[in-house]
């Protein structure tokens, strides 16, 4: 069975801390990405990367940084939190067959104070 | 650009009845797939169904199924026999295949299933 995790479901920071969500996949994907899921505004891309060390802005990258030391792995980053930052965020992955579906973790709700 | 415009918030059907989601897109390109993906409350992300652009027929997946026009750039969500487990955001995808083959998504519609 597939499976995407993310290395915690609820995190409370506080404003100005830096900030690291971890996610990791077991299905040798190459790609990988980070959304932002806030009511009404559906998914936004953060940041992707399509193999190690390979990173692309998507739509909302300020504030975030991401990491991809290895395959199985991607982290996000935030540098400073701010409480604009409270949100959802998903990671998922795909491999290069264009006909599979993107996998999602099962989301970190962050809470910045 | 791509864009996934689903223009209805939020719907209500009653158990055992048929429901249709909206989805249009924007693109340019001539090959490319869409899917259908459900988020039950406090639970992840998975997918419904799929569609490959070059493919006239419309998928069925059980009691879902998609009717795709293309010219219209049109890729609705049928849910037929509705169920109490149907409740969950629903939110339309489109994929470029391109590098990273990059996901975008529509606002989602919240779909409750009435007893």
């Amino acid at each position: 069975d597939v499976k995407v995790t993310q290395s915690s479901r609820y995190l409370v920071k506080r404003t100005g801390e830096k900030v690291f969500l971890e996610c990791v996949q077991d299905m040798d994907h190459e790609n990988m990405f980070w959304y932002r899921q806030d009511p009404g505004l559906g998914l936004r891309l953060i940041y992707f990367s399509y193999d190690v060390k390979m990173k692309e802005k998507g739509d909302i990258p300020e504030g975030y940084s991401v990491s991809r030391e290895k395959k199985e792995r991607f982290s996000l980053i935030l540098e400073s939190a701010s409480t604009n930052q409270t949100s959802m965020y998903l990671c998922a992955s795909h491999g290069q067959v264009f006909y599979n579906e993107q996998f999602f973790g099962p989301g970190t709700r962050l809470t910045v104070l | 650009a791509q864009t996934v415009t689903q223009s209805q918030p939020e719907m209500s059907v009653q158990e055992a009845e048929t429901v249709t989601l909206s989805c249009t897109y924007d693109t340019s390109e001539s090959n490319y797939y869409l899917f259908w993906y459900k988020q039950p409350p406090s639970r992840q992300m998975i997918l419904v169904i799929r569609q490959e652009a070059y493919k006239q027929q419309n998928a069925t997946e059980n009691r879902f199924s998609v009717n795709f026009q293309k010219a219209a750039k049109s890729f609705s969500l049928k849910i037929s026999d509705s169920q109490l487990g149907d409740t969950a955001m629903y939110f339309c995808a489109f994929m470029r295949t391109n590098t990273g083959n990059q996901f975008y998504f529509g606002t989602g519609t919240s779909l409750t299933v009435i007893p």
